[in-house]
């Protein structure tokens, strides 16, 4: 499997801030997602990051509050702007390389919303 | 909608015990179960995954058993070890959007 890395691991932001959170890949993958897992609950998509071309986002998240970028097969970033309390969450980036189904998971970025 | 369910939502097991965590879909058209171990403070890693065209896979200590007509599947946990006490997640997908179950954490008493 791909070993996948996050930046940062975790951040304590201030209300109103903007955080940008990268995911980098040791190889080349077809396609990388960014989930929300917050404290002791389970994991949500936020959007599907697409190489070229805008995110594909799920319902109940937009663009503006999570603006994503994807310019090559390895990285991606994912901003959560305009932060509140309520952003506080870990944010996981994972990847699937297309030949199968497996999906693979980053250790995740813990963000503290003050 | 929660579209898996899963339970128990906690779960403890005697070392050298079995344990067995369930979860029901409901959506059809999934085609894709996998489950993830989760330890505190890492992410989830992918531990056995299962279509629905077979009933059971295995590795290792680790069996999914898959009820296609019940909408129903589910991991069992041979031997559990200590080392197996984590969140356990399974999950669901048609093509590559997986669809989590709340979560069962597991602790396995020595």
């Amino acid at each position: 499997s791909a070993v996948i890395s996050q930046k940062p691991s975790r951040d304590i932001c201030q209300r109103g801030t903007s955080l940008t959170i990268q995911c980098q890949v040791d190889s080349q993958v077809t396609m990388m997602f960014w989930y929300r897992q917050q404290p002791g609950q389970s994991l949500t998509l936020i959007a599907t990051a697409n190489q070229g071309s805008e995110a594909t986002y799920e319902s109940g998240f937009v663009i503006d509050k999570f603006p994503i970028s994807r310019p090559n097969l390895t990285f991606s970033t994912l901003t959560v702007s305009n932060m509140s309390p309520e952003d506080s969450s870990i944010y996981l980036c994972s990847v699937s390389s297309g030949r199968g189904r497996e999906q693979y998971f980053g250790p995740g970025t813990r963000l503290t919303v003050t | 909608q929660q579209q898996v369910k899963q339970s128990p939502q906690s779960l403890i097991v005697q070392k050298g015990g079995i344990s067995i965590i369930n979860c029901a879909y409901e959506n059809t058209a999934f085609d894709y179960f996998p489950w993830y171990q989760q330890f505190p403070g890492k992410g989830p890693a992918l531990l056995i995954a299962i279509r629905p065209d077979v009933s059971e896979k295995k590795e290792g200590r680790f069996t999914i058993s898959f009820n296609k007509s019940a909408k129903q599947f589910s991991l069992h946990i041979m031997d559990s070890q200590p080392g197996d006490s984590a969140t356990y997640f399974c999950a669901a997908s048609k093509g590559s959007r997986l669809t989590f179950g709340e979560g069962t954490q597991l602790t396995v008493n020595p």
